[in-house]
């Protein structure tokens, strides 16, 4: 899945350092969040979620923010590697007009991690 | 580790044309989804499929498109009269759980051609 995205806001970071991805999600009724990575080419890959009773979440490498109150998420990424490279997506499970829920993603980050 | 699959990986075709996008969701998975991406454009969920039948599809699933769970292991979009927006690529997802409640994992896309 290429998101060449010329658009896109792109984060350039050294290897090693720690990286900041930032997203604001739109519906406050939104219970539960996702970062995808995408690399070009492939399909999002999923990296950590987070449900709204909890405001941080730790995985490998990788930790989760969400502020409720101003909506707003974030992944960190500790010592990033050059094979961090991707585009990063934050998705949130909104409400469509049904009162179903779907995931709707935001528009992405481009990461670029040099060596 | 299992995952989504899907075939084939390019498909090219004639503007009014069908065209049937194929995936393997995970085995044990319960809910399937399409989404696409347009490309430089984020990713949009076109529609979840759960028992069989359609649980919940966006405005850009017309008439045109349609799902279906030929057997017990696969899952296809189908696009009944192509037109050259429906250029993208085209992820299938699967879930154990609902979008609500459980984390999706994506197969590598099919990027879709309309001449």
């Amino acid at each position: 899945g290429e998101s060449v995205g010329l658009h896109l806001p792109t984060l350039s970071v050294q290897e090693g350092d720690n990286s900041i991805i930032n997203c604001a999600y739109s519906n406050s009724a939104s219970d539960y969040f996702i970062w995808y990575k995408q690399e070009s080419g492939k399909g999002p890959q999923f990296i950590i979620d987070i449900r709204s009773n909890m405001d941080k979440r730790q995985g490998q490498r990788v930790t989760v923010l969400l502020n409720k109150t101003v909506k707003h998420l974030s992944l960190q990424i500790a010592a990033t590697q050059p094979g961090d490279s991707a585009v990063y997506f934050c998705a949130e499970n909104a409400y469509m007009d049904t009162g179903r829920r779907a995931l709707t993603f935001g528009s992405g980050t481009r990461l670029q991690v040099q060596p | 580790e299992p995952e989504v699959t899907q075939t084939p990986s390019h498909q090219v075709t004639q503007m009014g044309q069908e065209v049937i996008l194929r995936c393997v969701p995970i085995s044990n998975h319960l809910y399937f989804y399409w989404y696409r991406q347009i490309l430089g454009q984020k990713v949009e969920f076109l529609v979840s499929f759960y028992n069989n039948e359609i649980s919940e599809k966006s405005e850009i699933f017309d008439d045109q498109f349609s799902v279906e769970r030929p057997d017990g292991s696969n899952f296809t979009l189908k696009i009944r009269s192509t037109k050259l927006e429906d250029s993208a690529m085209y992820f299938c997802a699967s879930s154990l759980g609902t979008a609500g409640t459980d984390t999706q994992y994506f197969g590598p896309g099919t990027r879709l051609t309309v001449l």
